[in-house]
């Protein structure tokens, strides 16, 4: 079965201080993952997939097939990172996104 | 290119009547996505359609629910003698067609209350 998972439902950090969202997942398979984001009264948008291997923002994700884990992190948090974070994954080109529950981040100055 | 669009952004219906939602893919995208959002939880798949086709409904509850991506027109969330239970953001994606395109982009949503 599908399924992603992040054990933390609400993450205070202050500012300047280092950051990891955790994301574990199931999938029998080569799953992509990936991390949305979605701040305050905006939208949900992509803020990065594990096949670009880039650095969006400050924040980095690896895949670690082994832990079957995707964290995000970011060397120092800004007060504009607080927002709801979700990873997600898919089996393959145009099939649809299995979600974590998310986890808020809250930035304090 | 304004983006998935989705309206109404709030939809109020009493326990009976119909919800339709609606949902314009980005231009040139032939792929759409609903999402269900309870509250405390996340973002939930329903289905994905392409230009008049059902591609998978695995998500779509059996009764009362349905969707369709006409061929000229937005896509429609149909939703038929609403109960509390289906208060929720409904989301939308769309995502271009071709293989290797993964990425989805989202609707603002539309948050349905059922009073």
């Amino acid at each position: 079965a599908q399924r992603v998972t992040q054990p933390e439902k609400l993450l205070s950090v202050f500012k300047g201080a280092p950051v990891e969202l955790k994301c574990n997942y199931s999938y029998s398979g080569s799953p992509e993952l990936f991390w949305y984001v979605q701040y305050s009264r905006q939208r949900l948008q992509l803020l990065l997939r594990h096949i670009s291997r880039e650095s969006i923002k400050g924040f980095t994700a690896d895949l670690n097939k082994g832990e079957t884990s995707f964290h995000l992190k970011k060397p120092f948090a800004q007060e504009e990172d607080s927002a709801m974070y979700y990873c997600a994954l898919s089996g393959h080109s145009n099939t649809p996104l299995v979600f974590g529950k998310g986890t808020r981040l809250s930035v304090i100055a | 290119n304004a983006g998935v669009m989705q309206n109404p952004r709030h939809l109020v219906r009493r326990r009976g009547q119909e919800a339709r939602l609606r949902c314009s893919p980005m231009k040139g995208h032939s792929h759409v996505y609903w999402y269900r959002q309870l509250p405390e939880e996340g973002l939930k798949f329903m289905v994905y359609l392409q230009k008049e086709n059902i591609i998978d409904e695995s998500g779509m509850p059996k009764e009362r629910f349905s969707a369709e991506f006409p061929k000229e027109g937005p896509s429609i969330l149909r939703i038929q003698q609403v109960v509390r239970g289906d208060s929720a953001a409904y989301f939308c994606a769309s995502s271009p067609p071709g293989v290797g395109n993964t990425e989805a982009f989202f609707g603002q949503g539309t948050r349905l209350t059922v009073v």
